[in-house]
């Protein structure tokens, strides 16, 4: 009964390749978002999302687009991966947007360029 | 825009100890202030937030937190220190004006909380 569950857990792939990491709430939330992890624990917000608009970090590269089939789902798809591109990913839900609505985190994707 | 800032990337205390984490924030507008703990190879998990209201706030696990407008500032304590507390420890900023998304939720580059045994 796992609230926000991504999967895979890992994913060692090489440059070059396309990769998608998915993500599920149960918790019946209007609002998933993805989070990038690096190496120093630094989180940054990559997208955020509802039934209703898409809001995209300025600084993340057009190679990571986020699907979203229904409002329980936020898949990340990640184009041509470089090595840059190691780091954790986190997949959140809220009930509305991030203002006073606590994240409810997964727990990540590590993601492993070679 | 908002930011957060926490002192120290490390933190180590005595099991038993008392836990201080510190967390200074700086918003133009009233901030709504969270703490979050990531245990290792997890996501983070709430514990506990501050938005309007009585400024002690206490969160699972014992820790609690104190908003101090004129410090702009948000610690976390807690009064001794358990081996189970050994995580990373975020603290992080909104406002009701922050909107939805990319730049809603600043998060701070995170303490370490060591605990001694």
């Amino acid at each position: 009964d796992t609230a926000v569950s991504q999967t895979p857990k890992y994913l060692v792939t090489q440059m070059g390749n396309d990769k998608s990491i998915k993500c599920e709430q149960n918790l019946g939330h209007d609002t998933m978002y993805w989070y990038k992890q690096d190496s120093k624990k630094f989180l940054k917000i990559m997208f955020s999302y509802n039934n209703k608009e898409l809001i995209i970090n300025e600084t993340v590269p057009n190679r990571f687009s986020p699907k979203s089939p229904d409002k329980a789902h936020l898949n990340l798809h990640i184009n041509s991966l470089e090595l840059g591109d190691s780091a954790v990913y986190f997949c959140a839900s809220s009930q509305g947007h991030q203002t006073n609505s606590p994240l409810h985190f997964g727990n990540g994707t590590r993601l492993t360029v070679t | 825009a908002q930011s957060v800032t926490q002192l120290g990337s490390h933190v180590s205390v005595s099991e038993g100890a008392l836990v201080l984490l510190r967390c200074n924030y700086s918003s133009s507008v009233p901030p709504y202030l969270f703490w979050y703990v990531q245990y290792p190879n997890q996501g983070l998990q709430l514990l506990l937030k501050y938005t309007t209201g009585a400024t002690l706030v206490k969160g699972i696990n014992g820790f609690e937190a104190e908003f101090k407008k004129s410090e702009t500032s948000f610690h976390l304590t807690k009064p001794s220190a358990h081996m189970s507390d050994a995580a990373e420890y975020f603290c992080a900023v909104s406002t009701m004006y922050s909107g939805g998304g990319a730049d809603g939720l600043t998060f701070g580059k995170g303490t370490h909380l060591i605990i001694q045994p």
